[in-house]
């Protein structure tokens, strides 16, 4: 069901980098802003990243987003255990004139 | 600051009609820069973008292919929320509903969400 896809998981050690791939179509990520996503346990989606790179007031200046033709990456720097989590992009597809989610990326901290 | 709360039974018979309401507080749904959404998410269709209300200068719907024909979403300018219907339910639409505020093209602030079981 899910439009975009994203590897279904990602680790790094605390401290470490971590990137997190995103790839759509020339009618979604091809076309329009890419925005993240950041999901705990039990809870709803947290907005992280929005616009592809800009990030909402209170989220650490460690994640970072950027986008390049039909793919968008999200990276998490200096990763800590409490960025433990599963985490979404999303863009509006205008072929689809609906809004569109990739399939997960679950972040462990080793 | 902007919250929604959302209300509605966590159990549906199948063929019946699933009915969620999202109250706003700190904004309007009458609001000419936001969208209201509903959004779910279960283990075999991951996220998935049901449909939204937006105002402006008139009210605009938009639905998502996967749910058209089965699904209302209407805006209570009286109340300050906007509500879900979702007609002939089957097993398949099990999962946690989620309200949810666009702006500037990101769903930004999000209801608690809603586990929403279609079981006889």
């Amino acid at each position: 069901q899910s439009v975009l896809t994203q590897p279904p998981s990602a680790s790094g050690t605390p401290g470490q980098r971590v990137t997190i791939s995103c790839s759509g179509s020339r009618s979604n990520v091809g076309s329009d802003t890419v925005n993240w996503y950041q999901q705990l346990p039990g809870t709803a989606p947290k907005l992280l990243i929005y616009s592809n790179n800009q990030r909402p007031s209170g989220v650490p200046d460690r994640f970072s987003g950027s986008k390049s033709g039909t793919s968008a990456s999200l990276a998490i720097s200096g990763l800590q255990s409490e960025d433990e989590a599963e985490y979404y992009c999303a863009a509006w597809d205008g072929s689809l004139n609906g809004y569109v989610f990739g399939t997960g990326t679950k972040v462990t901290v080793l | 600051q902007v919250q929604l709360q959302q209300s509605g039974p966590g159990l549906v018979k199948p063929s019946q009609t699933l009915s969620l309401t999202c109250a706003i507080s700190g904004d309007s749904v009458s609001s000419n820069s936001a969208a209201w959404n509903w959004i779910r998410q279960s283990p075999s269709r991951g996220l998935e973008w049901l449909g939204r209300t937006y105002y402006r200068s008139k009210w605009y719907n938009g639905y998502a292919v996967s749910v058209k024909g089965r699904i209302t979403i209407n805006p209570d300018t009286s109340k300050n929320q906007f509500s879900l219907q979702l007609h002939s339910v089957t097993p398949e639409d099990t999962a946690v509903y989620y309200c949810a505020r666009l702006v500037g093209g990101a769903p930004d602030i999000w209801g608690q969400g809603t586990m929403v079981t279609v079981s006889s």
